[in-house]
């Protein structure tokens, strides 16, 4: 089966740095894309991997393990406005469909 | 430069009615796909949109189905509503090649009764 693996929920401080981990298991691979969603709106692009290793963008970066399954989402300098869920997702081969993790709902104390 | 529109932006029906909701594409993309969204769940794909026709089909029943007209825009078609379709509708464009990022519209929120 396919499979996209984030934690439920993740706490941090304001300014401080986080990591938000998606392991995946699915038929094929064809890139991965990272998500920002505030609570009752769309989906909004941040990232997308679709070879090993980093991929920054400003406060944001993203890695990429293809061989071990794995992708995470770092965010520095946190703000309250970063409060969100953040959705990982994977195209595996051959498709147009993303298959998507439930997100991680991240909340940013002062 | 547009982004992606939904329309409506919210919707409550009563179970066994039927449901349409529209989309209209970011500018310069031809492809359309339709997600719902389950409180707390990531999205769900139901189908794609590509020249006029279903490209691929995630695993919805057939009361679920869509169009996509020539200007690229498109509809999702609920049939005999049940409890369980309440979610969010959320419609993402992108281009052809199918290797683009899809942008996602506001989405429509849609309460069955």
């Amino acid at each position: 089966g396919q499979n996209i693996d984030q934690p439920t929920e993740m706490t941090a401080t304001e300014g401080a740095i986080v990591q938000i981990n998606c392991t995946y298991q699915t038929s094929g691979f064809n890139g991965l894309f990272w998500y920002q969603q505030h609570a009752g709106e769309a989906p909004t692009f941040l990232s997308y991997n679709v070879l090993d290793g980093l991929e920054e963008k400003g406060r944001f970066s993203s890695f990429l393990s293809r061989s071990k399954g794995y992708s995470y989402l770092l965010l520095k300098e946190l703000q309250m406005k970063d409060s969100a869920s953040y959705l990982c997702a994977v195209r595996s081969d051959s498709n147009y469909q993303l298959i998507w993790g439930a997100g991680t709902k991240l909340i940013i104390k002062p | 430069d547009a982004g992606v529109t939904q329309s409506p932006t919210h919707l409550i029906k009563t179970r066994g009615q039927q449901v349409t909701l529209r989309c209209s594409p970011k500018s310069g993309h031809d492809t359309v796909s339709w997600y719902q969204q389950a409180l707390g769940q990531g999205p769900q794909f139901i189908f794609q949109y590509y020249e006029e026709e279903e490209r691929q089909r995630g695993n919805f029943p057939d009361r679920f189905s869509g169009h996509q007209f020539p200007n690229y825009s498109s509809e999702l078609n609920v049939n005999a509503l049940l409890l369980g379709d309440s979610a969010l509708y959320l419609c993402a464009s992108s281009h052809s090649t199918g290797q683009e990022t899809q942008y996602f519209g506001p989405g429509t929120r849609l309460l069955v009764l």
